[in-house]
Protein backbone atom coordinates (compact mmCIF):
# COMPACT_ATOMS: atom_id res chain seq x y z
CA UNK A 1 0.00 0.00 0.00
CA UNK A 2 0.63 3.81 0.11
CA UNK A 3 3.64 4.82 2.17
CA UNK A 4 4.43 8.55 3.05
CA UNK A 5 8.18 9.64 4.32
CA UNK A 6 8.22 13.35 5.27
CA UNK A 7 11.15 15.10 6.28
CA UNK A 8 12.85 16.79 8.52
CA UNK A 9 10.98 15.71 11.49
CA UNK A 10 12.26 19.28 13.02
CA UNK A 11 13.00 22.15 11.37
CA UNK A 12 14.19 25.15 12.90
CA UNK A 13 15.07 28.52 10.53
CA UNK A 14 15.98 32.24 11.45
CA UNK A 15 12.76 34.53 11.13
CA UNK A 16 12.50 35.64 7.53
CA UNK A 17 14.24 33.04 5.97
CA UNK A 18 12.96 30.00 3.84
CA UNK A 19 12.14 26.60 5.19
CA UNK A 20 11.32 23.50 2.61
CA UNK A 21 10.39 20.05 4.37
CA UNK A 22 10.14 17.35 2.00
CA UNK A 23 7.89 14.37 0.96
CA UNK A 24 8.26 10.74 -0.76
CA UNK A 25 5.37 8.55 -1.52
CA UNK A 26 5.22 5.00 -2.86
CA UNK A 27 1.79 5.06 -5.03
CA UNK A 28 2.42 5.83 -8.44
CA UNK A 29 -1.48 6.05 -8.76
CA UNK A 30 -1.75 9.23 -6.09
CA UNK A 31 -2.99 12.05 -8.04
CA UNK A 32 -3.55 14.20 -4.37
CA UNK A 33 -0.81 15.88 -2.24
CA UNK A 34 -2.55 18.07 0.11
CA UNK A 35 -0.03 20.19 3.31
CA UNK A 36 -1.71 20.76 6.47
CA UNK A 37 -0.31 22.94 9.68
CA UNK A 38 -1.36 22.43 12.78
CA UNK A 39 -0.55 24.99 15.65
CA UNK A 40 -0.44 24.01 19.11
CA UNK A 41 -3.98 22.92 20.67
CA UNK A 42 -5.61 23.57 17.44
CA UNK A 43 -6.48 20.94 14.50
CA UNK A 44 -5.14 20.45 11.49
CA UNK A 45 -6.03 22.65 8.28
CA UNK A 46 -5.38 22.38 5.53
CA UNK A 47 -2.89 25.42 3.86
CA UNK A 48 -2.13 24.13 0.13
CA UNK A 49 -2.75 21.40 -1.87
CA UNK A 50 -1.70 20.03 -5.67
CA UNK A 51 -2.96 17.49 -8.01
CA UNK A 52 -1.20 15.33 -10.26
CA UNK A 53 -1.73 17.28 -13.15
CA UNK A 54 -0.32 20.15 -11.91
CA UNK A 55 3.96 20.59 -11.18
CA UNK A 56 3.77 23.50 -9.36
CA UNK A 57 1.26 25.64 -7.04
CA UNK A 58 2.02 28.68 -4.88
CA UNK A 59 0.00 31.26 -2.64
CA UNK A 60 1.91 34.17 -1.20
CA UNK A 61 4.77 32.81 0.73
CA UNK A 62 3.70 29.69 0.19
CA UNK A 63 4.46 27.25 -2.61
CA UNK A 64 4.06 23.26 -3.26
CA UNK A 65 5.99 21.60 -5.72
CA UNK A 66 5.86 17.70 -7.56
CA UNK A 67 8.22 15.82 -9.10
CA UNK A 68 5.69 12.52 -10.33
CA UNK A 69 8.63 10.54 -11.56
CA UNK A 70 10.92 10.55 -8.41
CA UNK A 71 7.35 10.97 -6.53
CA UNK A 72 8.38 13.43 -3.88
CA UNK A 73 6.68 16.54 -3.29
CA UNK A 74 7.80 19.94 -1.11
CA UNK A 75 6.61 22.11 0.67
CA UNK A 76 8.34 25.79 0.32
CA UNK A 77 7.73 28.63 2.75
CA UNK A 78 9.75 31.76 2.21
CA UNK A 79 10.04 34.84 4.16
CA UNK A 80 9.16 32.61 7.25
CA UNK A 81 7.63 34.29 10.15
CA UNK A 82 6.63 33.54 14.13
CA UNK A 83 3.02 33.10 12.96
CA UNK A 84 4.40 29.96 10.82
CA UNK A 85 5.81 28.20 13.62
CA UNK A 86 3.54 24.45 13.56
CA UNK A 87 3.66 21.26 12.94
CA UNK A 88 2.92 20.80 9.20
CA UNK A 89 1.63 17.69 7.81
CA UNK A 90 1.71 16.16 4.34
CA UNK A 91 -0.49 13.56 2.84
CA UNK A 92 -0.89 11.43 -0.43
CA UNK A 93 -4.14 9.86 -1.38
CA UNK A 94 -3.87 6.12 -2.17
CA UNK A 95 -5.68 4.42 -4.93
CA UNK A 96 -9.11 4.01 -2.72
CA UNK A 97 -9.08 8.01 -2.25
CA UNK A 98 -7.79 7.72 1.46
CA UNK A 99 -5.45 9.94 2.17
CA UNK A 100 -2.32 8.57 3.62
CA UNK A 101 -0.31 10.78 6.17
CA UNK A 102 3.34 11.84 6.67
CA UNK A 103 5.00 11.81 10.04
CA UNK A 104 4.79 15.89 10.39
CA UNK A 105 7.72 18.24 10.61
CA UNK A 106 7.92 20.58 13.54
CA UNK A 107 8.69 23.99 12.04
CA UNK A 108 10.63 26.52 14.55
CA UNK A 109 10.70 30.04 13.83
CA UNK A 110 13.61 31.50 15.72
CA UNK A 111 13.11 35.58 16.44
CA UNK B 1 -21.17 27.29 6.78
CA UNK B 2 -20.85 25.50 10.53
CA UNK B 3 -17.94 23.56 10.67
CA UNK B 4 -17.25 20.40 11.73
CA UNK B 5 -18.34 19.55 15.35
CA UNK B 6 -17.25 17.06 17.78
CA UNK B 7 -18.54 15.92 21.73
CA UNK B 8 -17.54 15.62 24.22
CA UNK B 9 -14.73 17.83 23.70
CA UNK B 10 -13.15 16.41 26.74
CA UNK B 11 -13.43 12.84 28.48
CA UNK B 12 -12.27 11.31 31.35
CA UNK B 13 -13.04 7.05 31.79
CA UNK B 14 -11.60 4.04 33.82
CA UNK B 15 -9.39 1.08 32.21
CA UNK B 16 -11.88 -1.08 31.01
CA UNK B 17 -14.89 1.21 30.38
CA UNK B 18 -16.56 2.38 26.82
CA UNK B 19 -16.78 5.57 25.32
CA UNK B 20 -18.44 6.60 22.78
CA UNK B 21 -17.62 10.23 20.68
CA UNK B 22 -19.55 11.87 18.00
CA UNK B 23 -18.74 13.73 14.90
CA UNK B 24 -21.18 16.25 13.02
CA UNK B 25 -19.90 16.81 9.76
CA UNK B 26 -20.43 20.24 7.47
CA UNK B 27 -23.53 20.10 5.82
CA UNK B 28 -23.54 18.37 2.74
CA UNK B 29 -20.33 16.47 3.08
CA UNK B 30 -20.84 12.63 3.20
CA UNK B 31 -17.63 11.54 4.01
CA UNK B 32 -16.43 11.19 7.70
CA UNK B 33 -12.76 10.32 8.71
CA UNK B 34 -11.15 9.47 11.87
CA UNK B 35 -7.94 9.75 13.46
CA UNK B 36 -5.81 8.98 16.60
CA UNK B 37 -3.36 11.42 17.77
CA UNK B 38 -1.22 11.29 20.32
CA UNK B 39 1.51 14.11 21.77
CA UNK B 40 4.15 14.36 19.34
CA UNK B 41 2.67 11.34 17.00
CA UNK B 42 1.51 12.61 13.82
CA UNK B 43 -2.13 11.53 12.39
CA UNK B 44 -3.07 7.75 12.54
CA UNK B 45 -5.78 6.84 10.65
CA UNK B 46 -8.92 4.60 12.27
CA UNK B 47 -11.37 4.32 9.42
CA UNK B 48 -14.03 6.68 7.23
CA UNK B 49 -17.16 6.61 6.46
CA UNK B 50 -18.83 7.19 3.20
CA UNK B 51 -22.51 7.18 2.50
CA UNK B 52 -23.24 5.13 5.84
CA UNK B 53 -20.61 2.53 4.53
CA UNK B 54 -17.33 1.70 6.37
CA UNK B 55 -14.81 2.58 3.06
CA UNK B 56 -11.76 2.15 4.29
CA UNK B 57 -10.08 1.20 8.40
CA UNK B 58 -6.43 2.26 9.19
CA UNK B 59 -4.41 -0.52 11.51
CA UNK B 60 -6.54 -0.38 14.83
CA UNK B 61 -7.66 -3.52 17.13
CA UNK B 62 -11.44 -4.35 16.79
CA UNK B 63 -12.13 -2.43 20.05
CA UNK B 64 -12.20 0.57 18.02
CA UNK B 65 -15.34 0.89 16.05
CA UNK B 66 -17.88 3.17 14.25
CA UNK B 67 -21.01 3.76 12.36
CA UNK B 68 -22.59 6.75 10.55
CA UNK B 69 -25.75 7.65 10.15
CA UNK B 70 -28.12 8.80 7.27
CA UNK B 71 -27.74 12.43 8.16
CA UNK B 72 -24.09 11.85 7.66
CA UNK B 73 -23.16 12.32 11.44
CA UNK B 74 -21.11 9.87 12.43
CA UNK B 75 -20.30 7.91 16.05
CA UNK B 76 -16.60 6.01 17.14
CA UNK B 77 -16.88 3.41 19.83
CA UNK B 78 -14.04 2.38 22.27
CA UNK B 79 -14.52 -0.98 24.21
CA UNK B 80 -12.36 -1.97 27.25
CA UNK B 81 -10.41 1.07 27.29
CA UNK B 82 -6.50 1.03 27.87
CA UNK B 83 -4.23 3.42 29.12
CA UNK B 84 -2.63 4.03 25.97
CA UNK B 85 -6.54 4.76 24.34
CA UNK B 86 -5.50 8.10 25.88
CA UNK B 87 -5.39 10.53 22.87
CA UNK B 88 -6.62 13.63 20.97
CA UNK B 89 -9.61 11.93 18.92
CA UNK B 90 -10.24 13.86 15.59
CA UNK B 91 -12.86 13.62 12.86
CA UNK B 92 -12.99 15.43 9.24
CA UNK B 93 -15.33 15.38 6.85
CA UNK B 94 -14.91 15.85 3.41
CA UNK B 95 -17.61 16.39 0.49
CA UNK B 96 -17.22 13.23 -1.69
CA UNK B 97 -15.81 9.77 -1.99
CA UNK B 98 -12.35 11.77 -2.38
CA UNK B 99 -9.53 12.70 -2.71
CA UNK B 100 -10.68 16.05 -1.89
CA UNK B 101 -9.61 18.59 1.02
CA UNK B 102 -10.69 17.20 4.80
CA UNK B 103 -11.60 19.61 7.56
CA UNK B 104 -11.11 18.63 10.61
CA UNK B 105 -13.28 19.43 13.47
CA UNK B 106 -11.70 20.60 16.94
CA UNK B 107 -11.16 17.11 18.58
CA UNK B 108 -11.73 14.88 21.64
CA UNK B 109 -9.33 14.74 24.37
CA UNK B 110 -9.78 11.51 25.83
CA UNK B 111 -8.02 10.65 29.18
CA UNK B 112 -7.97 6.69 30.54
CA UNK B 113 -7.24 6.55 33.99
Amino acid sequence: GENVEQHPSTLSVQEGDSAVIKCTYSDSASNYFPWYKQELGKRPQLIIDIRSNVGEKKDQRIAVTLNKTAKHFSLHITETQPEDSAVYFCAASDSNYQLIWGAGTKLIIKP
Amino acid sequence: KAGVTQTPRYLIKTRGQQVTLSCSPISGHRSVSWYQQTPGQGLQFLFEYFSETQRNKGNFPGRFSGRQFSNSRSEMNVSTLELGDSALYLCASSTNRGPYEQYFGPGTRLTVT
